[in-house]
């Protein structure tokens, strides 16, 4: 069973600071994974989806990195900003025939203006 | 187009009593998925279905669970009876396969409270 762990749970940045937020898993047989925001009091919201062989890929600010023979995602932020606060979650997906996302539980971001 | 439209919003209720959860997809979508969200264990798969077919239920956590998806904008998770540890933030989420990004589009979810 595919297990999902984000370090850290919580993190606090001043504004304009670039971070790394960590996710690793422990069957790296998967499809993709992906990166998620979460707003408080509302759904997800997509940011990044790495195919599974791929390395990066790229959206503006936002750089997620998967390495997969060792379990490991990182999603950088550059130039942080307070509208960039949510929480972040990372899901790989189990396999080509399944849809099945399998969650970590977030790393809660706060940017101090 | 709208997004996944998820109804009621809030729904608070008693133990033992019924609870209907309400989900429309984005039109076109082939994939609906329900999944549940508590602070202890974060966000899990209960259900997904293609083509309004069931196709992997593992997830949901008991008999008193059951979803069902009569046509292809319309899906409903029904607890009965409903148990305080039930309470959590259900979401609803589709998808459309083909798509380059295969992403899943999340509702805004429904926040129960089983008293």
């Amino acid at each position: 069973k595919q297990e999902v762990t984000q370090i850290p749970a919580a993190l606090s940045v001043p504004e304009g600071e670039n971070l790394v937020l960590n996710c690793s898993f422990t069957d790296s047989a998967i499809y993709n994974l992906q990166w998620f925001r979460q707003d408080p009091g509302k759904g997800l919201t997509s940011l990044l989806l790495i195919q599974s062989s791929q390395r990066e890929q790229t959206s503006g600010r936002l750089n997620a990195s998967l390495d997969k023979s060792s379990g490991r995602s990182t999603l950088y932020i550059a130039a942080s900003q307070p509208g960039d606060s949510a929480t972040y979650l990372c899901a790989p997906r189990s396999g080509a025939g399944s849809y099945q996302l399998t969650f970590g539980k977030g790393t809660k971001l706060s940017v101090i203006p | 187009d709208a997004g996944v439209i998820q109804s009621p919003r809030h729904e608070v209720t008693e133990m033992g009593q019924e609870v209907t959860l309400r989900c429309k997809p984005i039109s076109g979508h082939d994939y609906l998925f329900w999944y549940r969200q508590t602070m202890m264990r974060g966000l899990e798969l209960l259900i997904y279905f293609n083509n309004n077919v069931p196709i992997d239920d593992s997830g949901m956590p008991e008999d008193r669970f059951s979803a069902k998806m009569p046509n292809a904008s319309f899906s409903t998770l029904k607890i009965q009876p409903s148990e305080p540890r039930d309470s959590a933030v259900y979401f609803c989420a589709s998808n459309e396969r083909g798509l380059v990004r295969e992403t899943q589009y999340f509702g805004p979810g429904t926040r129960l409270l089983v008293l």
